[in-house]
């Protein structure tokens, strides 16, 4: 069926590294902006970063800019998160979305992934 | 950056009952609004995109109104599988900010 499936997430210590994968499956992918969205323990959720459907548009939350990088293989139906200098407060179950246009620009997300656990701790 | 506000933080109601949720952005995005739904243990959910357009498969109990920079999310008879919390999401522009989360449990 029309999915996303996120991996990567794991333990890493604080200043650490990682990437994140989501990977999509019976949809055109390279039609769609995605997105990453996070979600802290017990917390509400966060935003962090679009990428547009060619992969020449790029946001990020002020909380993850200079750190986080978005990418996306459009060959490989895939977006990336490399994850650098990770902190405590980084810690969250991370999501991948389909996002839907909204007259042209990034809308709403019809689509998420289960999601993949990041912990950063020592 | 546009700041959202949802209110209240949590509440209880009954079975049968009308809950109305609010939403507040900092400044006016128009329509620019979606409503998310997130059961315990769960992955969210797209409620109400356009502040008012029902996404496929939600039931009308569920309704969207607001423009500028207020919003509401009303559901019309609360039923047990409600039990969640729900997010409103400012769109068309970066950041797509949340609001903090409305949690909703039944009395």
């Amino acid at each position: 069926q029309v999915q996303l499936v996120e991996s990567g997430g794991d333990l890493v210590k604080p200043g650490g590294s990682l990437r994140l994968s989501c990977a999509a499956s019976r949809f055109t992918f390279s039609d769609y902006y995605v997105t990453w969205i996070r979600q802290a323990p017990g917390k509400g959720l966060e935003w962090v970063s679009y990428i547009s459907s060619s992969g020449s548009t790029i946001y990020y939350a002020d909380s993850v800019k200079g750190r986080f990088t978005i990418s996306r293989d459009n060959a490989k139906n895939s977006l990336y998160l490399q994850m650098n200098s990770l902190r405590a407060e980084d810690t969250a179950m991370y999501y991948c979305a389909r996002v839907l246009l909204y007259f042209g620009d990034p809308g709403y997300f019809d689509l998420w992934g289960r999601g993949t656990l990041v912990t950063v701790s020592s | 950056d546009i700041q959202m506000t949802q209110s209240p933080s949590s509440l209880s109601a009954s079975v049968g009952d009308r809950v109305t949720i609010t939403c507040r952005a900092s400044q006016g995005i128009s329509n620019y609004l979606a409503w998310y739904q997130q059961k315990p243990g769960k992955v969210p959910k797209l409620l109400i995109f356009a502040a008012s357009t029902l996404q496929s498969g939600v039931p009308s109990r569920f309704s969207g109104t607001g423009s500028g920079t207020d919003f509401t999310l009303t559901i019309s008879s609360l039923q047990p599988e409600d039990v969640a919390t729900y997010y409103c999401q400012k769109c068309n522009s970066a950041p797509l900010t949340f609001g903090g989360g409305t949690k909703v449990e039944i009395k």
